[in-house]
């Protein structure tokens, strides 16, 4: 156990439904990272936060995708209208970093597994 | 061309087994992290380092800045090894991964 907490751990939805993962970082941690997993790749970023602040998006995040960390402590997740290659585990991580420029080690969450049928 | 290049992409030994992936990079660094992934999704970061040599237990991880290449040896290998071991870029504030070596070491 890392210390980061996801829920739910799977999640199985139609195509078309809207869904939401949580993400509980440690709490002293100030940053906050979506990655997305599909099967046999490596995770790829998707937005990252310091704070209460999403600093960057990736161009894999469409406008049916929408994250937020309202109070710098735990984020949503959201996906509108989901389809069939939204399927994949979604990761939360976090990490302590003194400013945007710094980069500190990474503790992972145990992923939110989503199938889109 | 991927910025993170890991070698081989499926690996099997028996235990006991000296074990060594590799993780060539394209873009300037400060540090490299590798990264375990067990089956069901959990990643545990095994180490950061940004020059020479790490090592924990019977992981030992080397990085080379100028040669823009790092390795990760397992020693007397064990079926508790078994995962998917990946490395990782910082940049810009976040990871760039690598597609990973899945290890299976046989007892």
């Amino acid at each position: 156990d890392t210390g980061v907490s996801q829920d739910p751990r799977h999640k199985i939805t139609k195509r078309g439904q809207n869904v939401t993962f949580r993400c509980d970082p440690i709490s002293e941690h100030n940053r906050l990272y979506w990655y997305r997993q599909t099967l046999g790749q490596g995770p790829e970023f998707l937005t990252y936060f310091q704070n209460e602040a999403q600093l960057e998006k990736s161009r894999l995040l469409s406008d049916r995708f929408s994250a937020e960390r309202p109070k710098g402590s735990f984020s949503t997740l959201e996906i509108q209208r989901t389809e069939q290659g939204d399927s994949a585990m979604y990761l939360c991580a976090s990490s302590t970093n003194r400013d945007r420029g710094s980069f500190g080690e990474q503790y992972f969450g145990p992923g939110t597994r989503l199938t889109v049928t | 061309k991927n910025e993170v290049e890991q070698s081989p992409q499926n690996l099997t030994a028996q235990e006991g087994e000296f074990i060594t992936i590799n993780c060539s990079y394209s873009v300037g660094i400060s540090a490299l992290h590798w990264l375990q992934q067990h089956p069901g999704g959990g990643i545990v970061s095994l180490f950061m380092l940004s020059s020479g040599k790490k090592k924990h237990g019977r992981l030992i991880a080397t990085i080379n800045i100028q040669e823009k290449h790092s390795s990760l040896h397992i020693t007397a290998s064990h079926p508790r090894d078994s995962a998917v071991y990946i490395c990782a870029l910082p940049l810009v504030g976040k990871l760039i991964f690598g597609t990973g070596t899945r290890l299976q070491v046989f007892p």
